[in-house]
């Protein structure tokens, strides 16, 4: 599985934007980008994914670099709630799974 | 409605002891997975069933036995308790194990070895 390279630890305020970086410079044409995170005492949760174009939801918008050796998980106005670990992780095309590494663990203060 | 829900949430056991966690999903999915997150919180697979057939299983001890007797149910069976084995333990299920298909996870079973 590929690796990905992010930073331990960010911190941000309420109500503004956050942007979490991901480099992946072994990225293959088949990994898929995918976003998860973790807050305190629970299990991970979906955020989002994607394979080359940005993408949007309802929780974050995902910017993907034109090479793809990079991202940025973008959080548009952080809530308190959002203080979580979040993990980036690539996963080919048909892996049965998820390979976590170990994710930058924001704190979000009011 | 939990999507993913595993009993118990909270296990406290002597070493040497076996004891099991289940699972559950309702949401229809075929593949189902353990994970085990440790104490410096890497989260690391340990099996993976399709419709109820072993498709992964990562170096884990024969210690661990998971047993599906349906493709909604995914147990995680232990024998003889080792203090290594305080973990959180969390069930996950998805679609199917295509890179696109979200992964649901439970909320976690705390295990604590004394």
């Amino acid at each position: 599985d590929a690796k990905t390279t992010q930073p331990n630890s960010m911190e941000s305020n309420e109500e503004e934007p956050v942007h979490l970086p991901c480099n992946h410079s072994t990225i293959s044409g088949t990994d898929y980008i995918h976003w998860y995170r973790q807050l305190p005492s629970q299990g991970p949760e979906y955020v989002i994914h994607g394979l080359t174009s940005n993408v949007n939801n309802r929780m974050a918008s995902l910017a993907i670099a034109e090479d793809r050796k990079s991202s940025t998980l973008i959080l548009h106005r952080a809530t308190l709630r959002d203080a979580a670990v979040y993990y980036c992780i690539l996963r080919r095309q048909g892996a049965q799974k998820l390979v976590f590494g170990q994710g930058t663990r924001l704190t979000i203060n009011p | 409605d939990t999507a993913v829900s595993q009993t118990p949430k909270y296990l406290v056991t002597q070493m040497g002891n076996d004891k099991s966690i289940k699972c559950e999903q309702n949401l229809g999915h075929d593949t189902m997975y353990w994970y085990k997150q440790d104490s410096k919180k890497f989260l690391k697979i340990m099996f993976s069933y399709n419709n109820k057939e072993l498709i992964i299983n990562e170096t884990v001890p024969n210690r661990f036995s998971p047993k599906s007797p349906d493709k909604a149910h995914l147990n995680l069976h232990i024998n003889s308790l080792e203090l290594g084995d305080s973990a959180v333990y969390f069930c996950a299920s998805s679609p199917k194990g295509g890179s696109g298909n979200t992964i649901y996870f439970g909320e976690g079973s705390w295990l604590t070895v004394v």
